[in-house]
């Protein structure tokens, strides 16, 4: 079976900072997704990461996909407000996507 | 931009009663899902459709559940004798193709089953 775990589960810290958090797994997965989740909606979906060392950036967000693609990490900096959300990664390829629990993240003006 | 929709948003219905849960896949996307997420727990896969019919279930879609592509726009799951369990945010996705096309998820339906 294959499992993502993602740390850490929950994250407060204050606008202005910056934040990593990962995503791991013992399974090699052809591609890793990256969601944004509000309470009560759907995942939105933020970046795909597919090549081992991948590099994505999205204005302050940076995801990268490991070497081994068994795990892959979201990088946010000078984090603000609005980037409040539960993080969600997901790994898929010719298999349905199987989510990690999230890192609910909590930026305090 | 193209979205995925879903209705009802929510649906309150009694243990033993069947419902239809209703999506309508981005127009160009060949492959349909469902996931559910339980309240404060991960997402799960049920199932994935491709070609109208079932190309992949997890264990739990079981013989209460099924899916139909009754035209050419709507995806529907129904569930036959709803179950306490049950109760839960259900949510469609679409994707062009497998093997890293992203998956677009709808807003979800959240089924109540009292």
């Amino acid at each position: 079976t294959q499992l993502l775990e993602q740390s850490p589960q929950f994250l407060s810290i204050q606008e202005g900072e910056n934040l990593t958090v990962y995503c791991n797994s013992s399974s090699v997965f052809s591609s890793l997704q990256w969601y944004r989740q509000e309470p009560g909606e759907g995942p939105v979906l933020l970046v795909t990461v597919v090549t081992g060392g991948e590099v994505k950036k999205l204005k302050r967000l940076t995801f990268q996909f490991g070497d081994a693609r068994k795990d892959s990490s979201l990088h946010i900096t000078a984090a603000q407000p609005g980037d409040t959300g539960l993080y969600l990664c997901a790994g898929g390829g010719n298999t349905p996507l199987v989510f990690g629990k999230g890192t609910r993240l909590s930026v305090i003006a | 931009e193209p979205e995925v929709t879903q209705t009802p948003s929510h649906q309150v219905t009694q243990m033993g009663q069947e419902v239809i849960l209703r999506c309508v896949p981005i127009s160009n996307h060949l492959y349909f899902y469902w996931y559910r997420q339980i309240l404060g727990q991960k997402v799960e896969f049920l199932v994935s459709f491709y070609n109208n019919e079932i190309s992949e279930k997890s264990e739990i879609f079981d013989d209460q559940f099924s899916v139909e592509r009754p035209d050419g726009s709507n995806f529907t799951l129904k569930i036959r004798s709803t179950k306490l369990e049950d109760s839960a945010m259900y949510f469609c996705a679409s994707s062009l193709g497998t093997g890293g096309f992203e998956q677009y998820f709808g807003p979800g339906t959240r089924l109540t089953v009292t």
